[in-house]
């Protein structure tokens, strides 16, 4: 049960767009299609931000995208936002009822 | 709406255990499961374990096997993590959150507030 893993940081300009990768194993990213994102703002809980790989909750803005490849899934934010700046998690089920979840990236709007 | 309200801060000793409830309301209890994870300070979040409420199945990440226990109390909507043998890298901001929805590799929407939990002597 190793931890996804992600960039520990990106950055981008207002307006730009940023990809997030979260490499794991065929045990859990490549093994199955429950792939998860969660925003992080400082002192908050967590939100959940995309599902299933690539499917938004509703109200999450459609400038956040998920896919996968293999073993790796992205979280892509376009048109990036002030408000976007946060800690953003990974998260993939990797089986008979566990969870694994990535290291953690930062989104700096520069 | 559907919320989970976490107990309060705790500080406890090393060696000694910590409950955290997690209590629900909003929605049939028994419909979802719950997963519990922690955030020690500055670093990302760790996955501990799962309980069906259903039928009390729990799993748990191998770093906390034999270490934590989860149940839950249908009389009063509630989830419990208990966390034995504190130690001072216990320290950390738990977390409850529930299944959005009833099936397996579900994520998980809400979540709970988060309750720190402080491990000194």
């Amino acid at each position: 049960q190793s931890a996804l893993t992600q960039p520990r940081s990106v950055s981008g300009s207002p307006g730009q767009s940023v990809t997030i990768s979260c490499t794991g194993t065929s045990s859990d990213v490549g093994g199955f299609n429950s792939v998860s994102w969660y925003q992080q703002h400082p002192g908050k809980a967590p939100k959940l931000m995309i599902y299933d790989v690539s499917e938004r909750p509703s109200g999450v803005p459609d400038r956040f995208s998920g896919s996968k490849s293999a073993n790796t899934a992205s979280l892509t934010i376009s048109g990036l936002r002030a408000e976007d700046e946060a800690d953003y998690y990974c998260c993939s089920y990797a089986g008979s009822y566990t969870w694994v979840f990535g290291g953690g990236t930062k989104v700096t709007v520069l | 709406q559907v919320q989970l309200v976490q107990s309060g801060a705790e500080v406890k000793k090393p060696g000694a255990s910590v409950r955290v409830s997690c209590k629900a309301s909003g929605y049939p209890f028994k419909n979802y499961g719950f997963t519990w994870l922690r955030q020690a300070p500055g670093q990302g979040l760790e996955w501990m374990g799962w309980i069906s409420t259903n039928t009390d199945k729990q799993t748990y990440a191998q770093k906390f096997q034999g270490r934590v226990t989860l149940t839950t109390d249908t009389s009063s909507n509630t989830v419990y993590m208990e966390l034995r043998s504190l130690r001072s890298d216990d320290t950390a901001l738990y977390f409850c959150a529930r299944e959005k929805w009833d099936y397996y590799g579900s994520p998980f929407d809400p979540w709970g507030q988060g309750t720190l939990v402080t491990v000194s002597s």
